[in-house]
């Protein structure tokens, strides 16, 4: 599959707390974008990062970006009860006109 | 506002219908992509259009079909030929092909 893979599957932090979730990919890739779903909602875009960059940030979201081990992470600062959602990444394939989802994080957030 | 409108929201069908599921935007943008969602798991395409009267197989194309007749309108229709259609669908568009996704709320259809 070219899917990229989220891990941990589930992810159970307290306010306050940072949260952390990986992707993993298997081939070349344009970009990888990050979004968050809200139960039985939607996804929502968070942050693309290009191919190029090793690094971004946007708020309290921070996203690395390693391409020679093919693998992503988007790190949650100072997490909220509102951040509760699912996590997703969506690699752009080289290649290909369209975006591979991964199973995703589910992310709880106690207040 | 500018955005994705899926309707309906919910729908049940009885097997061996046909349903046909609604996605318009209003954002001008080109690429328009129809995503099938199970419980628990992540999406699977089901099939994008780059551009009007022009339409591609996704990953999970079987049991489904679609049109682009107008820019701003990509409507997907469950077949009775698909065996599992109760699932969660999601209609996205970008204004380019490398460019982020913005989604519909989702379409839940259940069959009886």
């Amino acid at each position: 599959s070219q899917q990229g893979e989220e891990d941990p599957q589930a992810l159970s932090i307290q306010e306050g707390e940072n949260a952390t979730m990986n992707c993993s990919y298997k081939t070349s890739i344009n970009n990888l974008q990050w979004y968050r779903q809200n139960s039985g909602r939607g996804l929502v875009h968070l942050i693309l990062i290009r191919s190029n960059e090793r690094e971004k940030h946007s708020g309290r979201l921070r996203v690395t970006l390693d391409t020679s081990k093919k693998s992503s992470s988007l790190l949650i600062t100072a997490s909220r009860a509102a951040d509760t959602a699912s996590y997703f990444c969506a690699t752009d394939v080289y290649n290909f006109n369209k975006f591979y989802f991964g199973s995703g994080t589910k992310l709880n957030v106690k207040p | 506002d500018g955005g994705i409108t899926q309707s309906p929201k919910y729908l049940f069908r009885k097997e061996g219908q046909n349903v046909t599921l609604s996605c318009e935007q209003n954002l001008n943008h080109d690429a328009m992509y129809w995503y099938r969602q199970d419980p628990g798991q992540g999406l699977r395409l089901i099939y994008y259009s780059q551009i009007v009267n022009d339409f591609q197989k996704g990953d999970i194309a079987e049991g489904y079909s679609v049109s682009r007749e107008k820019k701003e309108s990509f409507p997907l229709t469950v077949t009775s030929a698909q065996k599992n259609p109760t699932a969660f669908y999601l209609c996205a568009s970008s204004i380019s092909r490398t460019g982020e996704l913005f989604f519909g709320e989702g379409s839940r259809l259940t069959v009886l």
